[in-house]
């Protein structure tokens, strides 16, 4: 059974830089899947932020894409996201998830983690 | 940027069919997910590639997508399926989430 797991800082202040690790077992990060992170601020829709693969490719959300880097540990079974110059906007719970991108351009996000809320204030 | 357009709520009586549409520009040309979230859980794959069900997803729950409408349809729905759902495609190398419908069993 895959299991991800979302851990890093619950608090992080405005313009500082966001770190999440998604620890997965279950699987291997390089059996040939993508990994996600999606983003749900309170009380709103899901916004994903970008899917990573073993060897480093990466697909990021054009919003988001000036502030977001990706990266993958293989040896650990984990990857993470960093987002730069955060504000409040970017309150929300964080999800890791795995991301079925195939050869035909279509995804589906399965399993998720049970996500981390992460808060941006002084 | 694509987008995908969700009613923001739909409402159903136990025992009878939900319907959720998720509307896009051509829609049909894309393969959609769905996906269930309750209340402070996170979110559940239910249906993926249109019409397929993952492994421990009741049948109760089917896909379509044609044209610029995909639909999660629920048969005999239970109060259990209480929940948001939200509808995803990839776009251009993005995948794109619908704004959520919350379904209400009543």
């Amino acid at each position: 059974q895959v299991q991800l797991q979302e851990s890093g800082p619950g608090l992080v202040k405005p313009s500082e830089t966001l770190s999440l690790i998604c620890t997965v077992s279950g699987d291997s990060i390089s059996s040939g899947h993508y990994w996600g992170w999606i983003r749900q601020p309170p009380g709103k829709g899901l916004e994903w932020i970008g899917s990573i693969y073993h060897s480093g490719s990466t697909y990021y959300n054009p919003s988001l894409k000036s502030r977001v880097t990706m990266s993958a540990d293989t040896i650990k079974n984990q990857f993470s996201l960093k987002m730069t110059s955060v504000t409040a906007a970017d309150t929300a719970v964080y999800y890791c998830a795995r991301d079925r991108i195939t050869s035909a351009a279509q995804n589906w996000f399965d399993p998720w983690g049970q996500g981390t809320l992460v808060t941006v204030s002084s | 940027s694509y987008e995908l357009t969700q009613p923001p709520s739909v409402s159903v009586s136990p025992g009878q069919t939900a319907s959720i549409t998720c509307s896009g520009n051509k829609l049909g040309d894309k393969y959609t997910s769905w996906y269930q979230q309750k209340a402070g859980q996170a979110p559940v794959l239910v249906i993926y590639q249109d019409t397929k069900r993952p492994s421990g997803i009741p049948e109760r729950f089917s896909g379509s997508n044609s044209g610029n409408t995909a639909t999660l349809t629920i048969s005999g729905t239970q109060p259990l399926d209480e929940a948001d759902y939200f509808c995803q495609a990839w776009d251009s190398s993005t995948a794109v989430f619908g704004g959520g419908t919350k379904l209400t069993v009543l």
